[in-house]
């Protein structure tokens, strides 16, 4: 059973940068997909970005443009870089092991995967403020 | 985007009554590839049905899920004290991956 664990800096300042690290224990990082999903407070889930164990990854379309995910498997780690954050970016921030949906051919997109998640970090709140 | 829409908002029942959650979605989720999860407060989600109606790894037979195309529902058979918490699906069947707004279940 895998183990997941959110780090990183609970308070970032607008327009700057969130970076946040999940580490994995128990098996290899390299092994399974991974994503990122959000919780602002008091509201539902949204899920952020997939990376898929053989590197591609894809994003949710509102976040796309700010977003980039990526594993260190030296260290067992999968890593979520936000830019530009304001205060709609304030949320508790989970990593989830993603399990395979299905996998389809997108014709502006490419390949693409779908998931469901069936082990997750506690989570981090990440409050944007200055 | 599908938007998954779940009612009710809150559901207030006793240990020991059945639960009806319901989720329905924008449009059609392919193969049914539609999941529960579960959440208590201070907690992230715990993962309880995948595929419509397949079990996750431990998860008490008293959580049932079902539905296809549009119109999903899980049901908790007999609530336990350790069953109040919010309620979300899930829909997996095309990205963007989306969840609905959640059903709390609390103690009447």
């Amino acid at each position: 059973q895998v183990q997941l664990q959110e780090s990183g800096p609970g308070l970032v300042k607008p327009s700057e940068t969130l970076s946040l690290i999940c580490t994995v224990s128990g098996d290899s990082i390299s092994r399974y997909s991974w994503s990122w999903i959000r919780q602002p407070p008091g509201k539902g889930l949204e899920w952020i970005g997939y990376m898929y164990f053989r590197g591609s990854t894809d994003f949710n379309p509102s976040l796309k443009s700010r977003v980039t995910i990526s594993v260190d498997a030296s260290k067992n780690q999968l890593s979520l870089r936000l830019s530009s954050v304001t205060a709609a970016d304030t949320a508790v921030y989970y990593c989830a092991k993603a399990t395979s949906g299905k996998t389809y051919y997108d014709a502006s997109s490419g390949y693409l995967h779908t998931f469901y998640f069936d082990s997750w970090g506690p989570g981090t709140l990440v409050t944007v403020s200055s | 985007e599908i938007v998954l829409t779940q009612s009710p908002d809150t559901l207030s029942l006793s240990p020991g009554q059945r639960a009806t959650l319901s989720c329905r979605a924008s449009q059609s989720v392919d193969s049914n590839y539609l999941a529960w999860y579960q959440q208590k407060p201070g907690q992230a989600p715990r993962l309880l049905i995948y595929g419509a109606s397949r079990r996750a790894t431990g998860i008490p037979d008293r959580f049932s899920g079902s539905g296809s195309g549009t119109d999903f529902t899980l049901t908790i058979s007999r609530l336990e004290p350790e069953d109040f918490a919010v309620y979300c699906c899930q829909q997996y069947g095309t990205s963007p991956l989306t969840f609905g707004g959640g059903t709390k279940v609390e103690i009447k």
